[in-house]
């Protein structure tokens, strides 16, 4: 069973349109920590946030927001007002003190085109 | 800003050649990774390092790579032969066990294997 599932393969929106990347996250550890990280088409991966298992405050960085709900296993980031630069492939990761040993499980990735 | 440097960024080579990537992980970094990217399988774990131990091995071939940290500011990824099936992206990562500051990823190196 995947670990990490990204089920929108694509998401297409036009420009300012609010936009959520949905992520669900499957694990035994009561210590965990969930990343999002942003691939745009040149390639880098940039990391964006990371959460632990035991803060379920919502996070907000500018027009980027992440609600960690334990109860449905899921870290879902949502864009304000996107905008044509946020077009990227977006990643959501669970890294696992014991199973995983730390070690990133990745999920597919959501490919977010922008229209202007 | 610190970076995680690796080289080369660009490598074509012929099957049966022998590939060396390199990556200087972030100083004070003790946590490496080593990922393969492609269209098919998307981030492949291939090593994990801590403390330049390998934790983790399991998702590299080992008949022809090998992974080591010959000291903390050095990690390297080399095939030996190459096969045109090891054309891919690589990343290196780095950052502290728990990634607390998140892990820091290089600019990968594009190898093709013609």
């Amino acid at each position: 069973a995947q670990k990490v599932t990204q089920a929108q393969t694509e998401i297409s929106v036009v420009e300012k349109e609010d936009v959520t990347l949905d992520c669900v996250y499957e694990t035994r550890d009561t210590t965990y920590y969930l990343f999002w990280y942003k691939q745009p088409p040149s390639g880098e991966l940039v990391f964006l946030i990371r959460r632990n298992s035991f803060d379920e405050q919502n996070e907000i960085s500018g027009r980027y927001s992440w609600n960690f709900q334990k109860s449905t296993s899921s870290f879902n980031f949502t864009i304000t007002a996107s905008q044509v630069v946020d077009s990227a492939v977006y990643f959501c990761a669970l890294s696992e003190a014991v199973d995983s040993n730390y070690q990133l499980i990745w999920g597919a990735g959501t490919k977010l085109i922008i229209k202007p | 800003d610190a970076r995680v440097t690796q080289t080369p960024r660009d490598k074509v080579t012929e099957m049966g050649q022998e590939v060396t990537m390199r990556c200087q992980p972030i100083l004070g970094h003790n946590t490496v990774f080593w990922y393969r990217q492609t269209m098919m399988q998307g981030l492949e774990l291939l090593a994990y390092f801590r403390n330049r131990a390998p934790l983790d091995d399991s998702g590299m071939p080992k008949d022809r790579f090998s992974a080591e940290m010959p000291d903390a500011t050095l990690a390297t990824l080399k095939i030996q032969p190459s096969e045109p099936r090891d054309s891919a992206v690589y990343f290196c990562a780095s950052g502290s066990p728990t990634g607390l500051l998140g892990y820091t990823f290089g600019s990968g190196t594009r190898l093709t294997v013609v």
